[in-house]
């Protein structure tokens, strides 16, 4: 149980274009979604936290008309790359929390490649 | 405010050696502490995670990891390295059982010499 997928797993776009990562919780409902990135050879850093229905709460320094998060399900969380340039370009990666536990254990996504031209 | 170092960046072990992947934390409030490992182009897998029950806690694949208040340590070890180990690791800390906000050490890539 407590599988999280993505799609797509890799995806290559002309600059100045729009891409659409979606995060889904397959076996399980999740309130609260998380976005992170990771450049090569870096750690994990979080963009942004969702909760289900509500807007989502921004890292100090994540532009949020930049990357547009929609979490309008407890099973589906969606990261909006908008005006996509080349040092966007990276690995993106979403985790869930599972809802009512109280463990604060996230659940991680394969990730998603993106490469803008 | 809380924080995690891992000491080393890189470690490489000859294959049926023991591993010891280093993470020291630092935490305001009782911490919950993970591990998780990263092979190339691949999410986060959770190899095991201490949430103030046992001090030593058994994880996946062989590996474990003892938490140290004393030392503010949480080191991975593996009695024998296997070729599949070889990954990037993360210590992970997260400050109390109800908080959902992690910060992620700098990683540790772990090989395994044949």
């Amino acid at each position: 149980g407590a599988v999280v997928s993505q799609h797509p797993s890799w995806v290559i776009c002309k600059s100045g274009t729009s891409v659409k990562i979606e995060c889904r919780s397959l076996d399980f409902q999740a309130t609260t979604m998380f976005w992170y990135r990771q450049f090569p050879k870096q750690s994990l850093m979080l963009m942004a936290t969702s909760n289900e229905g509500s807007k989502a709460t921004y890292e100090q320094g994540v532009e949020k008309d930049k990357f547009l998060i929609n979490h309008a399900s407890l099973t589906l969380s969606t990261l909006t790359v908008t005006s996509a340039h080349p040092e966007d370009s990276s690995f993106y990666i979403c985790s869930a929390s599972r809802s009512g536990t109280s463990t604060n254990e996230q659940f991680f996504g394969p990730g998603t490649r993106l490469t803008v031209l | 405010a809380q924080s995690v170092t891992q000491l080393d960046s890189h470690v490489s072990v000859s294959e049926g050696t023991p591993v010891l992947l280093r993470c020291n934390y630092s935490s305001s409030y009782s911490p919950s502490l993970f591990w998780y490992v990263q092979h190339p182009n691949k999410g986060l897998q959770l190899l095991l995670k201490y949430t103030s029950a046992a001090t030593l806690v058994k994880g996946i694949n062989g590996f474990e990891a003892e938490f140290k208040k004393s030392e503010t340590s949480f080191h991975l070890t593996k009695p024998s390295a296997h070729m599949s180990d070889a990954a990037e690791y993360f210590c992970v800390v997260s400050e109390g059982a109800g908080s959902y906000q992690l910060t992620f050490g700098k990683g540790t890539k772990l090989s395994v010499i044949p």
